[in-house]
């Protein structure tokens, strides 16, 4: 079974441009996670998509992100303009919906994709 | 608003020796929590879980244990091995109170570097 996909794994891309993050999950999973790590900190919760609806978005910095999981397969965050402070490495996470009564899901996270801004 | 610390930044040991990590929770509604591991370059790995109903979880060298009174859990690794050197952090989810899935708050991750 193929894990979550992450492209690119790397970005360099100058203040005021525009970049596209992309998650591909492992098939299957309903759930799909984006985070971020800044300077080698905590890991931050940015959203959380069910299928193709957005469950919590309550970890988005500003309206400059933007994330969306058409037909509730991959999922991509885009990022415009793009500011010095967006620097770090955004993980995505899938995970299967817990059926009713079990409470827990484990994420399984991609690689992540370091994104630069200069 | 940090609800969920690792305090001790990195840990150094000895292989063979006994590694323990320490996490602290502010927010007791936690029921859950998860151990990370991650490799450089790569994303964090599910090592093991414990649910709130439990006070120890074992698999295999992995020990967390779950002190609810303090708010407290600690991972163990026993024998230490050089390839366990990686980052470990610790988390939980955030929806709790019946469901324990949804987003995850992690601590700041404690860098373990296992000496041959």
């Amino acid at each position: 079974e193929a894990g979550v996909t992450q492209f690119p794994s790397h970005s360099v891309i100058e203040k005021g441009q525009t970049v596209t993050l992309r998650c591909d999950p492992i098939s299957g999973h309903d759930n799909l996670y984006w985070y971020r790590r800044v300077m080698g900190k905590e890991i931050k919760f940015l959203l959380h998509f069910v299928k193709e609806s957005k469950q919590d978005e309550s970890g988005m910095p500003n309206n400059r992100f933007l994330a969306e999981r058409t037909g509730g397969t991959y999922s991509t965050l885009k990022v415009q303009p793009a500011e010095l402070e967006d620097s770090g490495v955004y993980f995505c996470a899938s995970s299967h919906l817990p059926a009713s009564g079990e409470g827990t899901d484990t994420q399984y996270f991609g690689p992540g994709t370091r994104l630069t801004v200069l | 608003d940090q609800q969920v610390k690792q305090n001790s930044p990195s840990l150094s040991v000895q292989e063979g020796r006994i590694s323990i990590l320490n996490c602290d929770y502010t927010n007791s509604m936690f029921d859950y929590f998860l151990w990370y591991k991650k490799y450089p370059a790569e994303g964090p790995t599910f090592l093991i879980s414990i649910s709130s109903i439990k006070d120890k979880n074992e698999d295999g060298r992995f020990t967390v244990f779950l002190n609810k009174s303090a708010k407290h859990l600690s991972l163990h690794i026993v024998p230490s091995q050089p390839g366990d050197s990686a980052v470990y952090f610790c988390a939980a989810p955030a929806n709790a109170g019946g469901t324990s899935y949804g987003k995850l708050t992690f601590g700041q991750g404690t860098i373990l570097t296992v000496h041959p």
